[in-house]
């Protein structure tokens, strides 16, 4: 059992680029999901995802961004046209399909928008 | 909805002192309620979990028992250890196909420790 593995672990980007961040959950896992941690603050839900179908989306989830887990193992999250508001740590986490399995995390990417 | 309340930090103890971080929660149904760590410049580590009333789950010298009359999870531990200076998370988790609605976890804001030597 590696962990949830997530790259890149730093992303610096200008206002106005596109940037994509990768998830790997612990391989066992069907579910994954993905959070945004502002400083201060604790994680929010964006998405949701059972092997390749995205179940649910957070409001937060805004047209720039999108969430694809195209065969049921990584999942990417890119974030168009980013905006400083979007400088944030993005988290992943994975979990079995129990109906109160736990949610283990990866160790974010932290993306700073200049 | 939803929601989670800790007591706000920083809080900054002396080694071996008694550590009390109070949660309390709102939530229909049963949930599930956990505690994560987060050090420095890293993800969230999961520290110990309980998922019905009464449960009192533990790790590393850590406890916390899930009270449903007081909404409560507090999490404790005797004495605390410089290296376990972190910020700490209390969250739940909603019992799937409870009809809850939805499958996140719904953390609070967090309680930054520092432990002086």
């Amino acid at each position: 059992d590696t962990g949830v593995s997530q790259d890149p672990r730093h992303k610096i980007t200008k206002r106005g680029q596109n940037v994509t961040f990768r998830c790997d959950p612990i391989s066992e896992h069907n579910r994954l999901y993905w959070y945004r941690q502002t400083l201060g603050q604790g994680p929010e839900f964006l998405t949701y995802f059972q092997n390749e179908a995205q179940l649910e989306k957070s409001r937060l989830l805004s047209d720039r961004f999108s969430a694809e887990r195209p065969k049921g193992s990584f999942s990417t999250l890119e974030i168009q046209r980013t905006e400083q508001g979007d400088s944030a740590m993005y988290l992943c986490a994975s979990s079995s399909t129990g109906p109160r399995d736990t949610q283990y995390f990866g160790p974010g990417t932290r993306l700073t928008v200049l | 909805g939803n929601s989670v309340t800790q007591m706000e930090g920083p809080v900054t103890l002396s080694e071996e002192a008694f550590l009390t971080i109070n949660c309390t929660y709102t939530a229909t149904g049963y949930p599930s309620l956990f505690w994560y760590v987060q050090y420095p410049g890293e993800g969230l580590q999961l520290l110990l979990k309980a998922t019905k009333a009464d449960d009192k789950g533990s790790n590393k010298g850590f406890e916390a028992t899930y009270r449903k009359e007081t909404t409560s999870f507090h999490l404790e531990k005797g004495s605390v250890q410089v290296s376990d200076s972190a910020v700490y998370f209390c969250a739940l988790a909603p019992l799937l196909g409870s009809g809850a609605g939805s499958y996140q976890l719904t953390f609070g804001k967090g309680t930054k420790l520092s432990v002086i030597p």
